[in-house]
């Protein structure tokens, strides 16, 4: 149990396109889901916290306008870079937490989407 | 505010050595302690946790243990597999604080060579 999903698994995309992320949590329901960006060799930064239905957080140095969150239901919550540019870069994780489940804090792990700009 | 420090790697061994990973953590209260793992390419997976000081989680081999008076919660697995080769990171989450957020450390490369 406790499985969250992640499409696409990579992506390599033209500079200024946008792409789009999907995190799914497939068998319990995500109250709350997480954004992290990891670059290469390095820990997981968190990028922002979403609550369905409403807006997302975003933590302090990251451009809102320019990774779109949008956590539209219990299952899904989707990561929009917008005008991506090559320094957007990365491998981007999502994890997702159920109130109800274990606790209510403990967070289950997408397998991350690498994302290229070229 | 809270923070996490491990070990920084890489940390190469040879198959059925004895593993370590130093991690201590800075938090106020009373946080919940985890280790998880990363394998090439892929996200994160639990490998254990402990809620309490003195408590031990343990999984596939690998213990660690919540020790309060030293603020650490050190990795050790006994012997181990080349299928172990991967990133370990500590971290930390304080229940009904900062809106429950995950504190990582910087994570602890391991390279078991047959």
């Amino acid at each position: 149990g406790a499985v969250v999903s992640q499409h696409p698994s990579w992506v390599i995309c033209k500079s200024g396109t946008s792409v789009k992320i999907e995190c799914r949590s497939l068998d319990f329901q995500a109250t709350t889901m997480f954004w992290y960006r990891q670059f290469p060799k390095q820990s997981l930064m968190l990028m922002a916290t979403s609550n369905e239905g409403s807006k997302a957080t975003y933590e302090q140095g990251v451009e809102k306008d320019k990774f779109l969150i949008n956590h539209a239901s219990l299952t899904l919550s989707t990561l929009t870079v917008t005008s991506a540019h090559p320094e957007d870069s990365s491998f981007y994780i999502c994890s997702a937490r159920d109130a109800l489940l274990a606790g209510g804090y403990e967070q289950y792990f997408g397998p991350g989407t690498r994302l290229t700009v070229t | 505010g809270n923070s996490v420090t491990q070990m920084e790697g890489p940390v190469t061994l040879s198959e059925e050595a004895f593993l370590t990973i130093n991690c201590t953590y800075t938090a106020t209260g009373y946080p919940s302690l985890f280790w998880y793992v990363q394998y090439p390419g892929e996200g994160l997976q639990l490998l254990l946790k402990a809620t309490k000081a003195d408590d031990k989680g343990s999984n596939k081999g690998f213990e660690a243990t919540y020790r309060k008076e030293t603020t650490s919660f050190h990795l050790e697995k006994g012997s181990v597999q080349v299928s172990d080769s991967a990133v370990y990171f500590c971290a930390l989450i304080r229940i009904k604080a900062a809106g429950n957020k995950l504190t990582f450390g910087g994570g602890t490369r391991v390279l078991v060579k047959p």
